[in-house]
């Protein structure tokens, strides 16, 4: 059980270039989030999915795009980086609200994007 | 609009000392609050979850208690170890996607 997964872990883009972020989770999970970490502003939630096939915008949105077209998969994609959008970018995942203790969040290990 | 504090931002305790962390927060409609552990270069463990209905939730050395009232958690770490060494972070939970975190106490236990 690996719990969330990330790939890349590190990765430097230029201005202008896109990619995709990918997150895996094993657990089952319906819920899944992307959030950015920038210094001094905490976590911030980008794009989040109630279950397969649906997305929706969080907090700062703009400037990325997210597909869930598998239960277990979470893509975020930038389609033309941005200096501004240089952090440390964690997805999560949970359960449905069914329970004691199912709005635990499950965190992967982060990606580190710079973008010059 | 919700927003969470932490404070102090960082702190600094001899090793066996026992000490508490802060989160506050503006508004007490909250469904949940987490703890989280964040170790240098790495992602969020989950250290505590407490219940909008609870008040104290327990873990080994951890206890982490909430107080809607007031608008306070409280973060308490006993006996506090180097391995402690870390950020720790407060999440709000006011809904299916609604998690609100606070920017953080940075914990160093000296030796």
């Amino acid at each position: 059980n690996a719990g969330v997964t990330q790939t890349p872990k590190f990765r430097v883009l230029k201005t202008g270039q896109s990619m995709t972020l990918l997150c895996a989770q094993d657990m089952n999970h319906e819920y899944m989030y992307w959030y950015r970490q920038d210094p001094g502003m905490g976590l911030r939630l980008i794009h989040y999915s109630v279950g397969e096939g649906t997305t929706a915008k969080g907090e700062v949105p703009d400037g990325y795009n997210v597909s869930r077209l598998k239960k277990q998969n979470f893509l975020l994609g930038l389609e033309s980086a941005a200096p501004s959008q240089t952090s440390v970018y964690f997805c999560a995942s949970r359960n449905l609200n069914s329970g004691a203790g199912d709005y635990e969040q499950y965190f992967g290990p982060g990606t580190r994007l710079t973008v010059t | 609009k919700q927003e969470v504090t932490q404070i102090p931002a960082a702190l600094s305790v001899p090793e066996g000392e026992n000490l508490v962390l802060n989160c506050s927060f503006t508004d007490s409609a909250i469904y949940n609050l987490q703890w989280f552990r964040q170790d240098p270069g790495k992602g969020l463990t989950s250290l505590l979850l407490i219940q909008s209905s609870q008040r104290e939730q327990t873990s080994g050395r951890l206890n982490a208690s909430l107080d809607k009232s007031s608008g306070r958690s409280t973060l308490y770490i006993a006996a506090s170890q180097p391995g402690d060494s870390a950020t720790y972070l407060c999440a709000l939970i006011s809904g299916t996607y609604k998690y609100i975190f606070g920017t953080g106490t940075r914990l160093k236990v000296l030796a």
